[in-house]
């Protein structure tokens, strides 16, 4: 079955800085990778997501590129503020199904 | 702005002891999911329904869990017996129709405790 690899665990950043987050995916055949975004004591909240016949999306300060050839995704956040920390998740759909494998998750924190 | 709802928020229980939560979705998804998310890592899948139907509960231990979502609206999973490494938070979600990847909401979670 599927399974979801993310990097790093924890990263911090000066506000105004950039933050990248990688996944990697085992499944070629899946066809659809989300971002979630939980603050501490809240519900996990959609972000951003790609779908595998996009290479790159982006929207505001967020932005999520797909590397399906090497079976990889990033989240790129620039010009992060103190609000951006969170936990991070990736998640990838297999093809034809609903259900979402999520990665282990990257907590951020953005020092003012 | 309509929410997936959740309860308890909050429980603690001794082992062997049994435990239920209940899920709300947003009113018209016809797509339900509990997941269970272990502190420090991710969301992990233990049934899917759409409608009443079980879509997938190949990840559901199904000696002690059981869920079901009798009217295709709102959903109870059950824990019978309740063991230790049961203790982990329990969230649904929801989404508007399958087979579609549709946008999941998330509701608050259930934090269970099992002493």
């Amino acid at each position: 079955g599927e399974n979801v690899e993310q990097h790093p665990s924890t990263l911090s950043v000066q506000e105004g800085d950039s933050a990248v987050i990688k996944c990697t995916y085992s499944d070629s055949a899946s066809n659809y990778f989300p971002w979630y975004k939980q603050e501490l004591g809240k519900r996990p909240q959609l972000i951003i997501d790609i779908r595998s016949n996009v290479g790159e999306k982006k929207d505001q300060r967020i932005a999520v590129t797909l590397n399906k050839t090497a079976k990889h995704f990033s989240l790129h956040i620039t010009e992060t503020q103190p609000e951006d920390s969170a936990v991070y998740f990736c998640a990838a759909s297999p093809l034809n199904t609903d259900k979402l494998i999520f990665g282990t998750g990257t907590r951020l924190q953005v020092f003012p | 702005e309509a929410e997936v709802a959740q309860s308890p928020r909050y429980k603690i229980t001794e082992k062997s002891q049994a435990v239920a939560f209940w899920c709300d979705p947003i009113s018209g998804h016809a797509t339900l999911y509990w997941y269970r998310q272990i502190l420090g890592q991710g969301p992990e899948l233990l049934v899917q329904f759409q409608d009443e139907s079980v879509v997938d509960d190949s990840q559901l231990p199904k000696d002690r869990f059981s869920a079901e979502r009798l009217k295709g609206v709102d959903s109870t999973l059950k824990i019978q017996p309740a063991e230790l490494g049961d203790s982990a938070m329990y969230l649904c979600a929801s989404s508007f129709a399958v087979g579609r990847n549709n946008e999941q909401f998330f509701g608050p979670g259930t934090r269970l405790t099992v002493l």
